[in-house]
C-alpha cells in the first residue's frame, strides 16, 4: 500500500530550530512537497524536493533521501506565527498522497 | 489576483439531497483536484482532472462525481449525500500533474445530517 507517516504533534520554543520528519512508501514518485496549514485555512506551498539533498528557502529547509523514503522539514528561528500544521505529500503519477500532518506548537 | 474559489464555504444539508460544490481557478491550470480533510486522516484525494474532459478517481471516490467541461471549472457533485461525507473539502489546481505545487481553494465545510 501507499503511506506517508508524520508525527502528530511537535512542540518547540520561539527562536529555536525544529525538525518535522516524514517517511513515505509509495508506488510512484514525482517529488515530495511540504505545505503549511494554519487552523481553519487552506494549505499553502512551502517546498518541493525531487532529488536527494537539502533545499533551503529562508528560514525553511527541506531534505529528501529517496533511497530511505525519508524527508524532513527544518524550521529555524521559530516564530509564534509558525504554529500550524505541516503536511508532507508525494506526487506519484497523476495522484497526490498526503500525510496526516504534524501540528507544531511554538511556545514563548 | 491568482486564486482558486469554492462555493459555498459552508453547507448544512440532509441525507439524500443532491448538492454541488463549485470550484474555479483563474490561472489556466491544467490539473485540478478535490480533497476531503478529516481529523487524523489528513487530506485524501477524491477525484482529479488532467485537462478538459479527462478525469479519474483518487483514493476515496465513492459517493462523488465530478466533471470538467471547461478548463477553469471543476465542480464536485454529491448525488445522495450521507452523514459519512461530512467533512472539510478543498479544491486545488496546479500547472500540470506531478512536479508542480498545488494552489488550494479556501475550503467548503459540509455537514450532512
Amino acid at each position: 500500500g501507499q503511506s506517508l507517516e508524520q508525527p502528530s504533534e511537535v512542540t518547540a520554543v520561539e527562536g529555536a530550530i525544529v525538525q518535522i520528519n516524514c517517511t513515505y512508501q509509495t508506488s510512484g514518485f514525482n517529488g515530495l512537497f511540504w505545505y503549511q496549514q494554519h487552523a481553519g485555512e487552506a494549505p499553502t506551498f512551502l517546498s518541493y524536493n525531487v532529488l536527494d539533498g537539502l533545499e533551503e528557502k529562508g528560514r525553511f529547509s527541506s531534505f529528501l533521501s529517496r533511497s530511505k523514503g525519508y524527508s524532513y522539514l527544518l524550521l529555524k528561528e521559530l516564530q509564534m506565527k509558525d504554529s500550524a500544521s505541516y503536511l508532507c505529500a508525494v506526487a506519484g503519477g497523476f495522484k497526490t498522497i498526503f500525510g496526516a500532518g504534524t501540528r507544531l506548537f511554538v511556545k514563548a | 489576483e491568482a486564486q482558486v474559489t469554492q462555493n459555498p464555504r459552508y453547507l448544512i444539508t440532509v441525507t439524500g439531497k443532491k448538492l454541488t460544490v463549485t470550484c474555479s481557478q483563474n490561472m489556466n491550470h491544467e490539473y485540478m483536484s478535490w480533497y476531503r480533510q478529516d481529523p487524523g486522516l489528513g487530506l485524501r484525494q477524491i477525484y482529479y482532472s488532467m485537462n478538459v474532459e479527462v478525469t479519474d478517481k483518487g483514493d476515496v471516490p465513492e459517493g462523488y462525481k465530478v466533471s470538467r467541461k471547461e478548463k477553469r471549472n471543476f465542480p464536485l457533485i454529491l448525488e445522495s449525500p450521507s452523514p459519512n461525507q461530512t467533512s472539510l473539502y478543498f479544491c486545488a489546481s496546479s500547472l500540470a500533474a506531478g512536479a508542480y505545487e498545488q494552489y488550494f481553494g479556501p475550503g467548503t465545510r459540509l455537514t450532512v445530517t
